[in-house]
């Protein structure tokens, strides 16, 4: 069964720093998303995308968050210069093409901002 | 804004027994989805059920059912036959139906963990 995949599981960085999430959605799906789960929270939309632009944004995603689907497979969510409240689960999910589609959710990437 | 509570942060059940779990939400459309996600310690976000609210016939996946309540807002879970496997966070989600959009952003609940005892 086809499913979402996410890279890495685990990050570790600097306060300050700069760190990509990847996520391979599933290959005919056509809307991506990130959603974000600070320990022991609920689970928070960040952004949506589609047809190669944000569609949506929560007022979490501000101007260190940018999003890009560089290669038709990847998608990948960038913050650039990270805070140690960005730590948190990074879940990527994908649905395809209609409003019916369940949107499947990947592994997540546990980000630790130090 | 569309809002979803689940008020049980906590909840346990026997093997073998019947659990519910509560959710209600909030909003003006009179079409969307209403959603269960599991979230077991993997922390891997798993579909359970979904429910469609122009359907009244309520879900149905194998041991888990819902109760829709549209005019309550109101969308229970029901596990059966509680399994150790079902021992994981549950969350309820909304979602808008919005045919033509290109956004169909989740909405979840705070969450209710489910502990299953032998």
């Amino acid at each position: 069964e086809p499913e979402v995949t996410q890279t890495p599981s685990h990050q570790v960085t600097q306060m300050g720093q700069e760190v990509i999430l990847r996520c391979v959605p599933i290959s005919n799906h056509l809307y991506f998303y990130w959603y974000r789960q600070i320990l022991g929270q609920k689970v928070e939309f960040l952004v949506s995308f589609y047809n190669n632009e944000i569609s949506e944004k929560s007022e979490i995603f501000d101007d260190q968050f940018s999003v890009e689907r560089p290669d038709g497979s990847n998608f990948t969510l960038k913050i650039r210069s990270t805070k140690l409240e960005d730590s948190a689960m990074y879940f990527c999910a994908s649905s395809g093409q209609g409003y019916s589609y369940e949107q499947y959710f990947g592994p997540g990437t546990r980000l630790t901002v130090t | 804004a569309q809002t979803v509570t689940q008020s049980q942060p906590e909840m346990s059940v026997q093997e073998a027994e019947t659990v519910t779990l509560s959710c209600t939400y909030d909003t003006s459309e009179s079409d969307y989805y209403l959603f269960w996600y599991k979230q077991p310690p993997s922390r891997q976000m798993i579909l359970v059920i979904r429910q469609e609210a122009y359907k009244q016939q309520n879900a149905t996946e194998n041991r888990f059912s819902v109760n829709f309540q549209k005019a309550a807002k109101s969308f229970s879970l029901k596990i059966s036959d509680s399994q150790l496997g079902d021992a994981a966070m549950y969350f309820c989600a909304y979602r808008r139906l919005e045919s033509g959009g290109s956004n169909y952003k989740l909405t979840f609940g705070k969450g209710t963990l489910l502990t299953v005892n032998p």
